[in-house]
């Protein structure tokens, strides 16, 4: 688990609020993720980085942006947020190379409470 | 198109009986496979992953499972549980050469008993 780290572990905010996430993965990994795990939900991929470029955005309202300033860290900038985005926000990170180094390894999570 | 059914949301065990959580998975290419673990409050943690290796892969906490291709399943076992065990668990698939996306289950909330 203190492979990825992610803060704040909990968030309460308000709709016309801006805050962020922030993940940090200290494996050496060179891809990263933002997933959604809402209750009863399956978890839902947002947005891939791979060797800091945004690969993959599935669908992703704009209020929610993603950052990845380098390999190891990634952000995600929230603002107007409505409070059905209130969920646990996931980061992963993984190597690129294909077959078993693809494994993707999750941080503990922010638990998102929007009001 | 790939697709995971986790074929029981909830499953009862008594502490030392063995366990069983089901995963039946739909892959166009020969996929890889995973079992995650979530315990309250916490993130993914790995159990096992099978790579078109052996088909019986051994994870961690004594947990196992078999990658049957003709019954398109990868079933998580162990033959005695744990009050630690307490947890929910996702199937995962990926298939073979999408590097990243990857499909989970819906998952199984597993209870132990005392």
């Amino acid at each position: 688990e203190t492979g990825v780290t992610q803060t704040p572990r909990h968030l309460v905010m308000g709709m016309t609020n801006k805050k962020s996430l922030k993940c940090e993965q200290h494996l050496g990994h060179n891809a990263m993720y933002w997933y959604k795990q809402s209750a009863k939900k399956p978890l839902e991929l947002m947005f891939v980085y791979n060797f800091k470029e945004q690969t993959e955005n599935n669908s992703v309202p704009s209020r929610f942006s993603p950052e990845c300033p380098n390999s190891s860290h990634l952000f995600l900038h929230l603002h107007t947020l409505q409070p059905e985005d209130s969920a646990l926000y996931l980061c992963a990170s993984s190597q690129v190379g294909g077959g078993d180094q693809e494994t993707q390894y999750f941080g503990p999570g922010t638990r998102l409470l929007v009001l | 198109a790939q697709s995971v059914t986790q074929l029981d949301s909830h499953v009862s065990v008594s502490e030392g009986t063995p366990v069983l959580l089901r995963c039946n998975y739909s892959s166009s290419y020969s996929p890889s496979l995973f079992w995650y673990v979530q315990h309250p409050n916490k993130g993914l943690q790995l159990l096992l992953k099978y790579t078109s290796a052996a088909t019986l892969v051994k994870g961690i906490n004594g947990f196992e499972a078999e990658f049957k291709k003709s019954e398109t399943s990868f079933h998580l076992t162990k033959p005695s549980a744990h009050m630690s065990d307490a947890a929910e668990y996702f199937c995962v698939v990926r298939p073979s050469g999408s590097a990243r996306q990857l499909t989970f289950g819906s998952g199984t909330q597993l209870t132990v008993l005392p």
